[in-house]
């Protein structure tokens, strides 16, 4: 299985509302990401878990709280966000050592 | 300061001719890898191909080809025969302590 899925594909919010972002992968992966994509612009890191364990933020607001409960899965929780976080959000995964990373579909998020 | 830079924004192509798309890079690290990525409009990024620093071979994987100039710090990619399935999105990328993206060359094949 050389895949990492995400769901939900779209997700449409309030500003008040809580919602998550789910990222799974079953390649034995122990590096997994978190990107924002705002439209014709290149992604940009925002998170790194490295086995588990949060080992990059940049410099992210609050009110996006990441959690990886195992090494499959990967979150991303969502709460109180503005229009101007609206984007595709990416996950992917990588192996230690390795250089690829292999990215999910993303969820394009809309706040409303 | 700007790591990976692709100049062009947007590019055409015939169908089944070549094209090359730019990018350069900027690093003092000796060792670092240079990626191509596609994405078309569904959103998904797909990998195309790599190059490591000290390859001393160009990067080849079917239709693809980097060509890897490292004292003129460019990796470009060589996309031969294109198709219509070519269009989309090609951001160039390079990993150090993380990835670094360019800003992405929009291709479009003409038929």
């Amino acid at each position: 299985d050389t895949e990492v899925t995400q769901t939900p594909k779209h997700l449409v919010m309030g500003m008040t509302n809580k919602k998550s972002l789910k990222c799974e992968q079953h390649m034995g992966h122990r590096a997994m990401y978190w990107y924002k994509q705002k439209a014709k612009k290149p992604p940009e890191l925002m998170f790194v878990y490295s086995y588990e364990k949060l080992s990059i933020n940049e410099s992210v607001p609050s009110r996006f709280s990441p959690e990886c409960p195992n090494s499959s899965l990967l979150n991303l929780h969502l709460h109180a966000l503005q229009p101007e976080d609206s984007a595709l959000y990416l996950c992917a995964s990588s192996s230690r050592g390795a250089n690829e990373q292999f990215f999910g579909p993303g969820t394009r998020l809309t706040v409303l | 300061a700007q790591k990976i830079t692709q100049t062009q924004p947007g590019m055409f192509v015939q169908e089944k001719e070549a094209v090359t798309l730019d990018c350069t890079y900027d690093t003092s690290d000796p060792s670092y890898g240079l990626f191509w990525y596609k994405q078309p409009s569904s959103g998904e990024m797909i990998f195309l191909i790599y190059q490591g620093s000290y390859d001393q071979q160009n990067a080849t994987e079917g239709r693809y080809s980097l060509n890897f100039q490292k004292a003129r710090k460019s990796a470009n990619l060589v996309i031969s025969a294109s198709q219509l399935g070519d269009s989309a999105m090609y951001f160039c990328a390079m990993i150090l302590n993380k990835f670094y993206f360019g800003s992405g060359t929009k291709l479009n094949v003409k038929p």
